[in-house]
């Protein structure tokens, strides 16, 4: 059965680090993964992605603050996101990429950014 | 990076079509075939329905369906069902800005 699990803090300091890591079960992790976020009651963001290769790609407008990293030996994707602000506060979702597109999303984890 | 742009809202009545559109630039959807549409209810992950522009994953209805022409694609939703009633999201490869997705559209089985 496939299943993506998304897990974190779910309340993060502002100018501190999300970090949040994806448990990846029932498909190879030899695939692209990506992060999308949504803030509330808003529309859907690509954050950036990673092949097991070890290739990453990121949205530019947030390509100096995250680092997208694999460890194959737990099937797990993680996300760090620097110096957080409150525009940082959404639902993070990890999500397979196949043929450019997402097939694969997990159920997804809140992430308030607050002092 | 600019949001692909969708109309906020579509509604139509049970067994209608109805078909939202995603206008983007040659840079993302008019630069390749690779437009993908999710659907997402309330409190739920999005659910791939389109991908490729035109192709249907595995166990999505035929009623979904997608087209393109230059700059902007289509998801037209035939015979339209309760269950159908959500928000969708287009979604466009870009080269080397990664992807970007849509504005997103409320669809409302009236």
């Amino acid at each position: 059965q496939v299943h993506l699990q998304e897990s974190g803090p779910g309340l993060v300091q502002p100018s501190g680090t999300l970090s949040l890591t994806c448990d990846v079960s029932g498909v190879s992790i030899n695939d692209w993964w990506s992060w999308v976020r949504q803030p509330p009651g808003k529309g859907l963001e690509w954050i950036g992605e990673m092949f097991h290769s070890g290739t990453t790609n990121y949205n530019p407008s947030l390509k100096s603050r995250v680092t997208i990293s694999m460890d194959k030996s737990k099937s797990q994707v993680s996300l760090r996101l620097n110096s957080a602000t409150a525009a940082d506060t959404a639902v993070y979702y990890c999500a397979r990429g196949i043929y450019h597109a997402f097939d694969i999303w997990g159920q997804g984890t809140m992430v308030t950014v607050s002092s | 990076q600019s949001a692909l742009t969708q109309p906020p809202s579509a509604s139509g009545s049970p067994g209608q079509s109805v078909t939202i559109s995603c206008t983007g630039t040659s840079r993302d959807v008019g630069g390749y075939d690779f437009v993908s549409w999710y659907q997402q209810h309330p409190g739920k992950a999005p659910k791939l329905m389109i991908y490729e522009d035109t192709k249907r994953p595995s166990g999505v209805p035929d009623r979904f369906s997608g087209s393109k022409s230059v700059n902007t694609a289509s998801l037209t939703v035939s015979g339209l069902q309760a269950e159908d009633e959500a928000d969708y999201y287009c979604s466009s490869f870009a080269g080397s800005l990664g992807y970007v997705f849509g504005s997103g559209t409320k669809v409302t089985v009236l």
